[in-house]
């Protein structure tokens, strides 16, 4: 039973780039949320997506967006790409209510230069 | 607002030790208690959770229970490892927060042989 699945695992971008991150939850799961996790930080909720729609979104710019697809997959997108955007982006997926927890995938690394 | 409070690291201690990594969460509703674990260079993993009071959730030799009349999940291993050196975060979700996870900062836990 695969897990959490994320494309690509590393990725260098320069600044004011666009760059769009992939997601393919755990089998059965149909809420996808990403986060972003600066180096030595703990991760910051980006948005939560639910029946192909944002459900939830923390305190992150619009240049972040994302977006889910009927299968549940997921894409987060970020535009004007700044320094400060480098770090490790999580997805994690859940049912609705996520009481039992997440499945979070390997992350991708993001480093803007 | 819920939190969750977990003790600063790093904690450095010698292979065989005992482990307690402290949490404490504050929360309005009924939440569910979680503990994550980070490996270098990796993504979170789900070690393991509790859904209600008194219940003890185990995984891998780790251990924590849930108590809500001192509202506290805190970790607990017998016998650590050199491998069990990560990044440890505890989390609760409940439906206050829309089951997003509220994330403690996380604790370092080094193991020297």
């Amino acid at each position: 039973d695969a897990g959490v699945t994320q494309s690509p695992t590393h990725l260098i971008k320069t600044r004011g780039q666009q760059v769009t991150l992939r997601c393919s939850p755990k089998s059965g799961h149909d809420t996808v949320s990403w986060y972003q996790q600066a180096l030595g930080q703990g991760p910051q909720f980006i948005f939560q997506y639910y029946e192909e729609e944002e459900r939830q979104r923390g305190n992150f710019p619009d240049r972040f967006s994302g977006h889910q697809f009927p299968n549940y997959s997921s894409e987060l997108n970020v535009n004007a790409l700044l320094l400060g955007d480098s770090a490790l982006y999580l997805c994690a997926s859940s049912y609705p209510r996520a009481n039992y927890g997440y499945t979070f995938g390997s992350g991708t690394r993001l480093t803007v230069v | 607002g819920n939190s969750v409070t977990q003790m600063e690291g790093p904690v450095t201690l010698s292979e065989e030790a005992f482990l307690t990594i402290n949490c404490t969460y504050t929360a309005t509703g009924y939440p569910s208690l979680f503990w994550y674990v980070q490996y270098p260079g990796e993504g979170l993993q789900l070690l393991l959770k509790a859904t209600k009071a008194d219940d003890k959730g185990s995984n891998k030799g780790f251990e924590a229970t849930y108590r809500k009349e001192t509202t506290s999940f805190h970790l607990e291993k017998g016998s650590v490892q050199v491998s069990d050196s990560a990044v440890y975060f505890c989390a609760l979700s409940d439906e206050d927060s829309n089951y997003q996870l509220i994330w403690g900062a996380g604790t370092k836990l080094i193991i020297k042989p």
